[in-house]
């Protein structure tokens, strides 16, 4: 069974911080990596989706994606009170059809 | 681009009446739609996915006789709830996968409908 996996949090980062955000899967086959953001009583948005090894940054959102350790990662830099919310981390295979993570709630505080 | 809507955004209804919802694609055409549920600080739970013309694919545990689900054309899925019951309300959210390019692998969310079932 595929598993992704993501520590629920809360995570707790002042103002102006780097927040890391970190995901484990357990399919070696998998191919495409997404982070959606969902603020309370919303539905997820899409940040930003990686394929490749190596960091890809997007502004102050950066993936990273190691393969061969089989995570991905999500760095916040300048974390600011309405990045708060939840993450979630999806993971798709060989199919079209993705495995979320529970998300990990994330808390900037001022 | 890569916008997807859902209507209704709210519905409040009596137990045993029947409630669909409606999935659009509104820029894009939609190869496959997803239907998920959601439960209060709950994770994201997928129901179905369908593709357009044909029958849905329920995961395991989903009742289809009481999810219909008609994904009629590229822009459009239905998700009916059939004689819903207090334990149906939930946060519904439908996804999209476009047709082309990148919007082939990223599934684009509807802003989801929250069913109240008294």
């Amino acid at each position: 069974q595929k598993e992704v996996e993501q520590n629920s949090g809360p995570l707790s980062v002042p103002e102006g911080a780097i927040a890391s955000l970190n995901c484990t899967y357990s399919d070696r086959g998998s191919q495409s990596f997404f982070w959606y953001r969902q603020y309370s009583g919303k539905s997820p948005e899409l940040i930003m989706f990686i394929y490749s090894n190596g960091d890809k940054e997007d502004g102050r959102f950066t993936a990273q994606l190691n393969k061969a350790s089989q995570y991905v990662s999500l760095l916040i830099r300048d974390s600011q009170p309405s990045d708060s919310a939840t993450y979630l981390c999806a993971v798709r295979g060989g199919s079209y059809i993705p495995t979320f993570g529970r998300g990990t709630s994330l808390i900037v505080h001022p | 681009g890569a916008v997807v809507s859902q209507h209704p955004s709210w519905v409040i209804c009596k137990s045993g009446t029947s409630v669909k919802i409606e999935c659009r694609s509104l820029d894009f055409q939609a190869t496959t739609m997803f239907w998920y549920r959601q439960f209060p600080k709950q994770s994201l739970m997928l129901m179905a996915t369908s593709n357009e013309g044909s029958k849905a694919t329920y995961e395991q545990g989903v009742e289809k006789d009481k999810f219909l689900i008609n994904h009629a054309s590229l822009t459009l899925s239905t998700l009916t709830v059939t004689s819903a019951h207090p334990e149906d309300s939930s946060f519904y959210i439908c996804s999209a996968r476009g047709d082309r390019g990148s919007d082939q692998e990223t599934q684009y969310f509807g802003p989801g409908t929250r069913l109240l079932v008294l």
